[in-house]
């Protein structure tokens, strides 16, 4: 079952901006706009930062913004603060093996 | 407020099964999807699977097929998720979470639970 691909770490100082990439396929990412970010701090239940590849809940701060190109989607994180550190997945509907799957997780360091 | 209470930790001793319980308030409980997910410690998360809790259709992760069973008990609007011959590597925290759309699946998991550790261990 593989993962869609994320770097495993990103590094900013407060006030900058940041950007995570997930690289799919054609299978999942590339023709479907069921893509979903999360944001997990250690040792709580991820919460939903975005879905739908740009779409934010209610409540989710407007520093965190979606976009997709091709098989890579993207999530940046702008104006960066220290509660923004934490560890992020992006998620996506898969005509694959499975019908969902993960990121494998990238850490947001707040330097 | 939506909320997702599920039942508190288990260790159980490999080939033996759990079952995990998600008790759902503050919505309607047969309007949404409820998805399974887990996550080993330290590592990433896994999808496993997704459930109708209005008619109980399920449809699981191949990783799981065979293994895995989803329940919903519509009177008392809790989902329950059972999985079999239980390997150490099953060891993880299991996360019951609500897809955000209404009567259909989007895959966008908008409330969690709090989680649940299952230890394997002999």
């Amino acid at each position: 079952q593989s993962a869609l691909t994320q770097p495993a770490s990103v590094s900013g100082s407060p006030g900058q901006s940041i950007t995570i990439s997930c690289t799919g396929s054609s299978s999942d990412v590339g023709n479907y706009n069921y893509v979903s970010w999360y944001q997990q701090h250690p040792g709580k239940a991820p919460k939903l930062v975005i879905y739908d590849v740009s779409n934010r809940p209610s409540g989710v701060s407007n520093r965190f913004s979606g976009s997709k190109s091709g098989n890579t989607a993207s999530l940046t994180i702008s104006g960066l603060q220290a509660e923004d550190e934490a560890d992020y997945y992006c998620s996506s509907y898969t005509t694959t093996y499975t019908l969902a799957v993960f990121g494998t997780g990238t850490k947001v360091t707040v330097l | 407020q939506v909320q997702l209470v599920q039942s508190g930790a288990e260790v159980k001793k490999p080939g033996a099964s759990v079952k995990v319980a998600c008790k759902a308030s503050g919505y309607s409980f047969t309007n949404y999807y409820l998805h399974w997910v887990r996550q080993a410690p330290g590592q990433g998360l896994v999808w496993m699977g997704i459930i109708n809790p209005s008619g109980g259709s399920t449809s699981y992760a191949e990783k799981f097929q065979g293994r895995v069973t989803m329940t919903s008990d519509t009177s008392t609007g809790t989902v329950y998720m059972e999985l079999r011959s239980l390997r150490s590597d099953d060891t993880a925290v299991y996360y019951c979470a609500r897809d955000r759309t209404l009567r259909l699946v989007g895959y966008a998991l908008d409330s969690w639970g709090q989680g649940t550790l299952v230890t394997v261990s002999s």
